[in-house]
């Protein structure tokens, strides 16, 4: 248990739809990340918090937002749902902009996003 | 843009060695990353290698060459649990990890 939790673990909707996945950091981390992972791809970095404040911009679509909350958790809002953004979606935590002196990060579960 | 390069997969037997090779060209580093992912599982973190030479942990060593941009995850006395996807990550300027696609070792008996 890497002790970063998401919600849900699995959601099936339609196109066009919205949705909202939710991370809670490991207790003391600061950072959030949130990457994508498609069958045919590697993990894909979307967006990163730093206490509460937008760090670092990857591939993210417009269609996608994300929040880091006081209490550190993160949300990614996904919008206008298209068949292509069925996948993992992942979130990771570290304890400062590099994390620990190594720079690992803690993976969540995931949460698994079929769009029908 | 950021280039990870690693094999698509490899196969092995029981007790063999394997090694994973990882090239990459990145803008900035700040580190090589070696994660392991179960299908359908998160990544956990195997390596992390910051100046050249080999880290040994274990049944796993990783190895690093700054200067070649190269990276190779060695899985030694391979056990039926190794098969998972291998990810060479690279650490970047701003400290967020960009992944290779990922290396499925399927270990056979």
């Amino acid at each position: 248990d890497s002790g970063v939790t998401q919600t849900p673990k699995h959601l099936i909707t339609a196109t066009g739809q919205r949705v909202t996945l939710r991370c809670s950091p490991r207790s003391g981390d600061l950072s959030v990340y949130w990457y994508q992972q498609s069958l045919d791809q590697g993990l894909q970095f979307l967006i990163q918090y730093y206490n509460g404040e937008e760090r670092a911009k990857g591939n993210i679509l417009e269609r996608f937002s994300a929040q880091q909350f006081p209490d550190l958790h993160s949300e990614l809002n996904l919008s206008s749902l298209e068949l292509g953004d069925s996948a993992l979606y992942f979130c990771a935590s570290s304890v400062g902009t590099g994390g620990t002196n190594t720079g690992e990060l803690f993976f969540g579960e995931g949460s698994r996003l079929t769009v029908l | 843009g950021q280039n990870i390069d690693q094999p698509t997969e490899m196969t092995a037997t029981e007790g063999a060695i394997v090694q994973i090779n990882c090239t990459y060209q990145t803008s900035g580093f700040n580190g090589l990353f070696w994660y392991q992912q179960h299908a359908g599982e998160a990544p956990t973190f195997l390596s992390y290698n910051v100046l050249d030479g080999l880290e040994e942990k274990g049944r796993f060593s990783s190895f690093l060459s700054r200067s070649k941009g190269y990276s190779y995850l060695l899985l030694k006395e391979l056990q039926m649990k190794d098969s998972a996807s291998y990810l060479c990550a690279v650490g970047l300027n701003d400290y967020k990890l960009s992944f290779g696609a990922g290396t499925t070792v399927t270990v056979r008996a």
